[in-house]
């Protein structure tokens, strides 16, 4: 038990489909990241939510779309993905979203574009 | 430059060494720095961060940080098995709130 829950934990869908990944954390923070994570080469940083605001879009394609309800809960919404998406997407979240606390991480969700 | 760099490895130890894993980070203003150990499979978990020179112990595992120099390394004491994984290095970098930027991480086998 990580603290913080990400579903499904595997998802294999079409370049045209549309889906979504939630995350929930269970620690009580107010940050919540999400990173997408691909072979050889280091974790990407895509969104960043502090409180519930956007704080981060590092400039991450459109067809990428997060939502942050509450401080507890994120998604990340999927539509018309490349194969160069297929990854893994890791959720995590700390104390406040300042990025000089440490960082709790989900288990991840694994991501293929047929 | 990379931001956070890290010897992608492997880096193989018998049991019972002391294995040092290295990494060097481009931006001198950082002030934060974290070890997470990542096994196949699963998320990173974080191991310990460190905002000081110096040492930092806790059990096995010893947090070196060397700002003037611009490293910070992770020592595994006794090393086990079950230490086999890849270790993540992680920075903030300054210039902005949340600048946490990732090495590509360290595979580590101890070999029984």
């Amino acid at each position: 038990e990580t603290g913080v829950t990400q579903t499904p934990r595997h998802l294999v869908m079409g370049m045209t489909n549309k889906k979504s990944l939630k995350c929930e954390q269970h620690l009580g923070h107010n940050a919540m990241y999400w990173y997408k994570q691909s072979a050889k080469k280091p974790l990407e940083l895509m969104f960043v939510y502090n409180f519930k605001e956007q704080t981060e879009n590092n400039s991450v394609p459109s067809r990428f779309s997060p939502e942050c309800p509450n401080s507890s809960h994120l998604f990340l919404h999927l539509h018309t993905l490349q194969p160069e998406d297929s990854a893994l997407y890791l959720c995590a979240s700390s104390p406040t979203g300042t990025g000089d606390q440490p960082q709790h991480f989900g288990d991840g969700t694994r991501l293929s574009i047929l | 430059q990379k931001e956070v760099e890290q010897n992608s490895g492997p880096l193989s130890v018998p049991e019972g060494a002391i294995a040092s894993l290295n990494c060097t980070y481009s931006d001198r203003g950082s002030q934060s720095f974290f070890w997470y150990r990542q096994y196949s499979g699963k998320s990173p978990e974080l191991i310990m961060f460190i905002y000081s020179n110096g040492d930092k112990e806790d059990g096995r595992f010893t947090a070196q940080l060397n700002k003037a120099s611009q490293y910070v390394s992770l020592l595994i004491r006794d090393s086990q098995p079950s230490d086999s994984a890849t270790y993540l290095c992680a920075v903030k970098l300054e210039g902005g709130a949340n600048n946490l930027f990732f090495g590509t991480g360290t595979r580590l086998t101890v070999i029984p």
